[in-house]
């Protein structure tokens, strides 16, 4: 009973690397969402999908990509990373009346 | 801009009180929802509450929501140390086709046993 599972758990990127986070759910929703979260910020919403093949920008985007090409599967880039982007992400999928979230990927930038 | 904040900011209490966290939002809203956070996890979901209801108990758990004045309200009564954690309002907007479910900056909550 996985739920909603996000890879990696923790990574270090060096400022202008590029990375893709990976996040798999089993529960068969149509929606599915990125967040980051800073400290005192709560959280953001970058990008989110409506279904298989869907992706629509948040209120952050800038400096993120996002693909769903499976409806298990949704998939965040950072084709540049950049110090800004240092935060904790996470990945939810569910419906209008409930969202499950994954348990966050860690990313620093240096 | 974040759709919800909430309020107060940090909130410190005694096992057994009862601890009141308040959202407020800007936008016509679908529905409105509470979420935990434990630190370093995930959220966790609540508690739902609709646009055309006011008020909704689960458990300890009582919520309101007042859409005149944009604004919702978390009661968790008799407060226990396994209820330390940050509380998030979100909600979903009204518009036609929004799905996008937003959150506010949260309430850190404490309970000292």
């Amino acid at each position: 009973n996985a739920g909603v599972t996000q890879t990696p758990k923790f990574r270090v990127l060096k400022t202008g690397q590029s990375m893709t986070l990976l996040c798999a759910q089993d529960m068969n929703h149509e929606y599915m969402y990125w967040y980051r979260q800073d400290p005192g910020m709560g959280l953001r919403l970058i990008h989110y999908s409506v279904g298989e093949g869907t992706t629509a920008k948040g209120e952050v985007p800038d400096g993120y990509n996002v693909s769903r090409l499976k409806k298990q599967n949704f998939l965040l880039g950072l084709e540049s990373a950049a110090p800004s982007q240092t935060s904790v992400y996470f990945c939810a999928s569910g419906r209008q009346a409930e969202a499950f979230f994954g348990q966050g990927t860690r990313l620093t930038v240096v | 801009s974040q759709q919800g904040e909430e309020d107060p900011q940090a909130l410190s209490i005694q096992e057994g009180e009862n601890a009141t966290m308040n959202c407020s939002y800007k936008t016509s809203i679908n529905n409105l929802q509470w979420y935990r956070q434990n630190s370093g996890r995930g959220l966790v979901h609540l508690i739902l509450i609709r646009s055309n209801e006011r008020e909704k108990h689960s458990g300890r758990l009582r919520v309101t929501l007042d859409t005149s004045k944009k604004s919702s309200s978390l009661l968790i009564t008799a407060s226990r140390a396994a209820d330390t954690a940050s509380y998030f309002c979100a909600t979903v907007d009204s518009g036609a086709g929004s799905y996008q479910l937003t959150f506010g900056k949260g309430t850190k909550l404490s309970v000292i046993p």
